[in-house]
């Protein structure tokens, strides 16, 4: 079973460009959380996709965008990009609760890394 | 609002040492606490969780518990080996949903010295 995936890896941008990060949840999950981890610090919430729609929003501006597929998986759109968007990139995918250890959690992709220039 | 504090990094230690790493939070009412650990290259994992008062979570040899008094989370573990360097991160959760948002601190690099 696979868990949760990413696209691209890497990623190299200008600023004012517009970049699309690619996420896939892991098997039976279907919601979807987007967090920002700059370079030495803590992931930050940017948002969460359920059933199609933005269910929660943390405090990042509009030029993040998002949407989610019927199949559950997930983009993150960032437009007009700044020197400062560039960290890593993580998506997390939940767990339907159940009582297991791993239920009631969220698990993490490996991230894209975007560098803008 | 609410937010997490970490001890800063980088630890240093030796293989067979005993660790911890502090943590306290800030919140209103009963959040849920976690540790994930980040290898390098790798997303993040999750190490362990305690959703109430004086529940302790253990995993892989490490443990903490959830403190309401001192609000606090200490991650300990009583022999370090080299495999578990890496970056450990302290994150509380608020409501019972596996949907909400994880609110993070500034991660604790560990470094394990054969």
């Amino acid at each position: 079973d696979a868990g949760v995936t990413q696209s691209p890896t890497h990623l190299i941008k200008t600023r004012g460009q517009q970049v699309t990060l690619r996420c896939s949840p892991k098997s039976g999950h279907d919601t979807v959380s987007w967090y920002q981890q700059a370079l030495g610090q803590g992931p930050q919430f940017i948002f969460q996709y359920y059933e199609e729609e933005e269910r929660q929003r943390g405090n990042f501006p509009d030029r993040f965008s998002g949407h989610q597929f019927p199949n559950y998986s997930s983009e993150l759109n960032v437009n007009a990009l700044l020197l400062g968007d560039s960290a890593l990139y993580l998506c997390a995918s939940s767990f339907p609760s159940g009582g297991a250890f791993l239920a009631d959690t969220q698990y993490f992709g490996p991230g894209t890394r975007l560098t803008v220039l | 609002g609410d937010s997490v504090t970490q001890m800063e990094g980088p630890v240093t230690l030796s293989e067979e040492a005993f660790l911890t790493i502090n943590c306290t939070y800030t919140a209103t009412g009963y959040p849920s606490l976690f540790w994930y650990v980040q290898y390098p290259g790798e997303g993040l994992q999750l190490l362990l969780k305690a959703t109430k008062a004086d529940d302790k979570g253990s995993n892989k040899g490490f443990e903490a518990t959830y403190r309401k008094e001192t609000t606090s989370f200490h991650l300990e573990k009583g022999s370090v080996q080299v495999s578990d360097s890496a970056v450990y991160f302290c994150a509380l959760r608020q409501g019972s949903s596996n949907t909400g948002k994880l609110i993070f601190g500034q991660g604790t690099t560990l470094q394990v010295k054969p």
